[in-house]
């Protein structure tokens, strides 16, 4: 079964910094492309990027509203999918999902950007 | 980018109802389209996949069907447990997501 389970989350101030993590089990973590996904409160999903596997060179891929200031990164030696967020603005404040498309994903992790 | 345009945004329905939402996508996605539920608090749920098959263990009164730019999520019978909100998402390139359907009780 796929687990994913993502932590880091919590309050930042506007301009600041936070490391997400997803950790991944029961399913070949170095094979998979992995996304994340974020949701504003009361709001639709929102694609935030992804990073491709090793056999497709770690490719990374981001939404226009993040590209420049979040990196995907991962580990595959720990099974586990990294979102490093700088330069943090009020309009990043959602729930940020890890998702292996098209199922499994994470329970998310809520990020608060405010003063 | 691809966009989606879902409609309704939101649906009223009772109990057996048949309820039908659209999807249209900006440019042409083949098959690669899925459709998703959502309930308060949780994370989306896979329901259909490349357009029309039904993920192992949803029931079959959901259905997908279409290709292209035109895909429409079918309930053939609304129960209890389907009031929820309903994404179509595209990975023909990237990924995008419609803006959902809030499917309400009548």
């Amino acid at each position: 079964e796929v687990q994913l389970v993502e932590s880091g989350g919590g309050l930042v101030q506007p301009g600041g910094s936070l490391k997400l993590s997803c950790a991944a089990s029961g399913f070949t973590f170095s094979g998979s492309a992995m996304h994340w996904v974020r949701q504003a409160s009361g709001k639709g999903l929102e694609w935030v990027g992804r990073i491709r596997s090793k056999a497709n060179s770690y490719a990374t891929a981001y939404a226009a509203s993040v590209k420049g200031r979040f990196t995907i990164s991962r580990d595959d030696s720990k099974n586990t999918a990294y979102l490093q967020m700088n330069s943090l603005k009020t309009e990043d404040t959602a729930v940020y999902y890890c998702t292996r498309h098209p199922s499994g994903w994470g329970q998310g992790t809520l990020v608060t950007v405010s003063s | 980018a691809i966009q989606l345009t879902q409609s309704p945004s939101s649906l009223s329905a009772s109990v057996g109802d048949r309820v039908t939402i659209t999807c249209r996508a900006s440019q042409g996605i083949s098959s690669a389209l899925a459709w998703y539920q959502q309930k308060p608090g949780k994370a989306p749920k896979l329901l259909i996949y490349d357009a029309s098959s039904l993920e192992s263990g949803v029931p079959s009164r959901f259905s997908g069907s279409g290709s292209g730019t035109d895909f429409t999520l079918t309930i053939s019978s609304l129960q209890p447990e389907d009031f929820a909100t309903y994404y179509c998402q595209q990975f023909n390139s990237y990924l995008s997501f419609g803006g959902g359907t809030k499917v309400e009780i009548k």
